[in-house]
Parts: structure tokens; C-alpha cells; sequence
């Protein structure tokens, strides 16, 4: 069965530094990975996506991801954090041969100014 | 503008009382589903249509239902709720399957006493 780790349940940077949010999952063939944004209060918002091809994606927000297939993980990256990029961040894994995202149980980021 | 629109937003209701939850999408979507989001365990999918009349159980689908008479609706049913079916739910719809962007609803917040 496919899984989702998000080992970091509570995440505290100042503003303007540099974020990474770890994703591991855990699928026997190429997986779809996504990266899914909750502000407090809000439905989730697709931040990037990936399917296949070049492993570096870029999303919206300033936000990119590296897929590397060697460590199972997709982590989430963003060179200077803004005080509004506070939110809940959810990692989830699709498959061809199951009709669900699978969703990590989320990481929170607090950014302190 | 494109949207999923839940509602209600907030509920309070007794147990045993059925309840609907109505979701609709603007956007023409095949691919609806219903996910529950819970503290520590991230969202989790209740059911899924991939088109008119065509829905599907996923990972926690025991005491809701749901129908699909029309592409745009796609409402979640408790007809006997209880306790433990307090939750944040959220509506989802893609273009086809799940492999697609999905855009979510702002979410019910559900609370059974």
C-alpha cells in the first residue's frame, strides 16, 4: 500500500530565511506527487505537481520541489519565506492503479518575524 | 470563477439526526470525492465518483454515502451520525481522475454530540 511521511509536524523559521518541508512516500512504481497548501481557515490549494520528467518543479508562490527517486522523497523548498507563507502544507502520492490521493498527515510552518 | 462550493460550512447536529452536506462544482469536472481531514493523520478520502452514477468507496467510507445524479453535485450523507464522525470535511473535483489538479471547497466543519 502506498504510505506518506511527513516526519515534521510543526516547522518555525524567521522570515527570509530558506524552508525545506520534507515528504517521503512510499509506492512500488513512478509515483504522482503533489504539494497542497492549507491557510488557516481555507480549502487545500495546489502548490506544484509532479508527473514525470524533470525532477526539479516549480509551483506557484515561489515554491519548488526535487523528486528524487533513489530516497523516496519529494521535499518541499523555498528560498526566502514570507510571513503570509504560514499555513498547514500536506505532501500526497497518486497512482495509476489506485483511484485516491494519498495525503501526510501535514506539516505545520510558523514564521516569526 | 471557477470554485467548489460546500456548504454548510459549520454544523452542529445531535447523533442519529441524518444529515446532508452538499458539494457542486462549476468547472464541468468528472472526478469528484469527499475527503475528511483529522488532527495528526491528514485528509482521508470517504468516497469518489468518477462520473454520473459512478461512485466508489475509499479509505473510510463506513457510516456516509453518497450519490451522484448530476456532473456538477455531489452531496455526502450521514444518515445516523455519531461522535466520532466529528470532522473537517472537504469536497474535491478534477478534470479526470485524481491524477489532476484538484480543487478543493473551503470545507464543513462537523461536530456530532
Amino acid at each position: 500500500a502506498q504510505s506518506v511521511t511527513q516526519p515534521d509536524i510543526h516547522i518555525t523559521v524567521s522570515e527570509g530565511a530558506s524552508l525545506e518541508l520534507r515528504c517521503n512516500y512510499s509506492y512500488g512504481a513512478t509515483p504522482y506527487l503533489f504539494w497542497y497548501v492549507q491557510s488557516p481557515g481555507q480549502g487545500l490549494q495546489l502548490l506544484l505537481k509532479y508527473f514525470s520528467g524533470d525532477t526539479l518543479v516549480q509551483g506557484i508562490k515561489g515554491f519548488e520541489a526535487e523528486f528524487k527517486r533513489s530516497q523516496s522523497s519529494f521535499n518541499l523548498r523555498k528560498p526566502s519565506v514570507h510571513w503570509s507563507d504560514a499555513a498547514e502544507y500536506f505532501c500526497a502520492v497518486g497512482s495509476t492503479g489506485r483511484r485516491a490521493l494519498t495525503f501526510g498527515s501535514g506539516t505545520r510552518l510558523q514564521v516569526q518575524p | 470563477e471557477a470554485q467548489v462550493t460546500q456548504n454548510p460550512r459549520y454544523l452542529i447536529t445531535v447523533t442519529g439526526k441524518k444529515l446532508t452536506v452538499t458539494c457542486s462544482q462549476n468547472m464541468n469536472h468528472e472526478y469528484m470525492s469527499w475527503y475528511r481531514q483529522d488532527p495528526g493523520l491528514g485528509l482521508r478520502q470517504i468516497y469518489y465518483s468518477m462520473n454520473v452514477e459512478v461512485t466508489d468507496k475509499g479509505d473510510v467510507p463506513e457510516g456516509y454515502k453518497v450519490s451522484r445524479k448530476e456532473k456538477r453535485n455531489f452531496p455526502l450523507i450521514l444518515e445516523s451520525p455519531s461522535p466520532n464522525q466529528t470532522s473537517l470535511y472537504f469536497c474535491a473535483s478534477s478534470l479526470r481522475d485524481r491524477n489532476t489538479e484538484a480543487f478543493f471547497g473551503q470545507g464543513t466543519r462537523l461536530t456530532v454530540v
